[in-house]
């Protein structure tokens, strides 16, 4: 099984700032890396996929990067509605997915 | 617009049975491989089932293999996830999920429905 793992376990952050996530694959998943937002009492959506690429409707605040094991999530400025829960999921092993625990982007 | 709606959860007991089902639309249902995707109470995400858009392939996780049957109907346009012999463990919101191939991400998530197994 390929073992996600994500960093930190929470990130404080003033609304505006930037903010940078990280994801480590134990093995190499190549770019088949997505990263998702879930907001409290709701369904986990779409953010970018194939480490870089953003899903309809995303904005351009959001950028991923990275390959083979290492990845980033970068929010350029973030704004009120992305206080929430990010997590990275593997698809490389598809359909066996595997996520990362989350990191959680709370207002510093 | 896509949508995946779930029903089916509820309170049950340990080593008891539920049915959750699950109603697409604004896609090609017959056309999509479906996950069932679920996060315990203030958990992380856990992969549970995989089916083919023709039921031809089926895979499940460790945690729920021999217990759990993912089944569909594409007449109905509706995915099923038969759960027996539930655990404390199994509690947790279940999401219907689909992508758009292979390899794939998921790019649409129902709401979820809550199964709480009680001890």
């Amino acid at each position: 099984e390929i073992v996600m793992t994500q960093s930190p376990a929470t990130l404080s952050v003033s609304q505006g700032e930037r903010a940078t996530l990280s994801c480590r694959a134990s093995q190499s998943i190549s770019s088949n890396l997505a990263w998702y937002r879930q907001k409290p009492g709701q369904a986990p959506r779409l953010l970018i996929y194939g480490a870089s690429t953003r899903a309809t409707g995303i904005p351009a605040r959001f950028s991923g990067s990275g390959s083979g094991t290492e990845f980033t999530l970068t929010i350029s400025s973030l704004q009120s509605e992305d206080f929430a829960v990010y997590y990275c999921q593997q698809y490389n092993d598809w359909p066996r997915f595997t996520f990362g625990p989350g990191t959680k982007v709370d207002i510093k | 617009e896509v949508q995946l709606v779930e029903s089916g959860g509820g309170l049950v007991q340990r080593g008891g049975s539920l049915r959750l089902s699950c109603a697409a639309s604004g896609f090609t249902f017959s056309r999509s491989s479906m996950n069932w995707v679920r996060q315990a109470p203030g958990k992380g995400l856990e992969w549970v089932s995989y089916i083919s858009g023709s039921s031809s392939t089926i895979y499940y996780a460790d945690s729920v293999k021999g217990r759990f049957t993912i089944s569909r109907d594409n007449a109905k346009n509706s995915l099923y996830l038969q759960m027996n012999s539930l655990r404390a463990e199994d509690t947790a919101v279940y999401y219907c999920t689909v992508g758009s191939g292979s390899p794939s991400p998921i790019d649409f998530w129902g709401q979820g429905t809550l199964v709480t197994v009680s001890s």
